[in-house]
């Protein structure tokens, strides 16, 4: 089955510098790789995702790049602000909605 | 629209009891999957059900299972309850429009305490 590894486990910037957060998928199948952002006591939320047709999609502050020769996906986060600290996870998907999601990255923004 | 909505939001049951969990999906939406989210185990996908069938499973044992309804709630339900089974069971649903895998919307969860 397909499996997924994110790194890394803990983030830790100043406000204003980016993020990166890299991402390895084993199933070449997959072909949709969602981004979600958890904050404690919160439901995971849609961030953004991308489908394996597109190489980068952003969205404000937000993008994720993708490489299916490499198998591998990032979430870039710029200018980042106090409320981005959160869980980010993210995931696999290769047909049907079964996702299969990465351990979780711990982003913490200090001021 | 309303979100996706989960009840109870809180469980405590003891080993050997059995739960019922129950999720509401967004309206429209067809398909309803459900996670276990674990500190150990990370979020893992038990099943997803669309048009009151189940159409992917994930690999829990038989004490897990779920069903969809006319009107696509689902429930979900542990038999046998093992401590290891304490996680905060989250539901997604998503519209299938398409063929392939559409965006999933979580609920807030229900957080199952075994004692």
């Amino acid at each position: 089955g397909e499996n997924v590894e994110q790194h890394p486990s803990t983030l830790s910037v100043q406000e204003g510098d980016s993020a990166v957060i890299k991402c390895t998928y084993s199933d070449s199948a997959s072909n949709y790789f969602p981004w979600y952002k958890q904050e404690l006591g919160k439901r995971p939320q849609l961030i953004i995702d991308i489908r394996s047709n597109v190489g980068e999609k952003k969205d404000q502050r937000i993008a994720v790049t993708l490489n299916k020769t490499a198998k591998h996906f990032s979430l870039h986060i710029t200018e980042t602000q106090p409320e981005d600290s959160a869980v980010y996870f993210c995931a696999a998907a290769g047909g049907g909605n079964k996702l299969t999601f990465g351990t979780g990255t711990q982003l913490k923004v200090e001021l | 629209k309303a979100g996706v909505t989960q009840t109870p939001r809180y469980l405590i049951k003891t080993r050997g009891q059995q739960v019922t969990l129950s999720c509401s999906p967004i309206s429209g939406h067809r398909s309803v999957s459900w996670y276990q989210q674990t500190p150990g185990q990370g979020l893992q996908f038990l099943f997803e059900y669309f048009s009151e069938t189940q159409r992917n499973k994930g690999n829990f044992p038989g004490r897990f299972s779920g069903r969809q309804f006319s009107n696509s709630r689902s429930e979900m339900n542990v038999s046998t309850l093992e401590l290891g089974d304490s996680a905060l069971y989250l539901c997604a649903s998503s519209s299938q429009t398409s063929g392939g895998t559409d965006t999933q919307y979580f609920g807030p969860g229900t957080r199952l305490t075994v004692l």
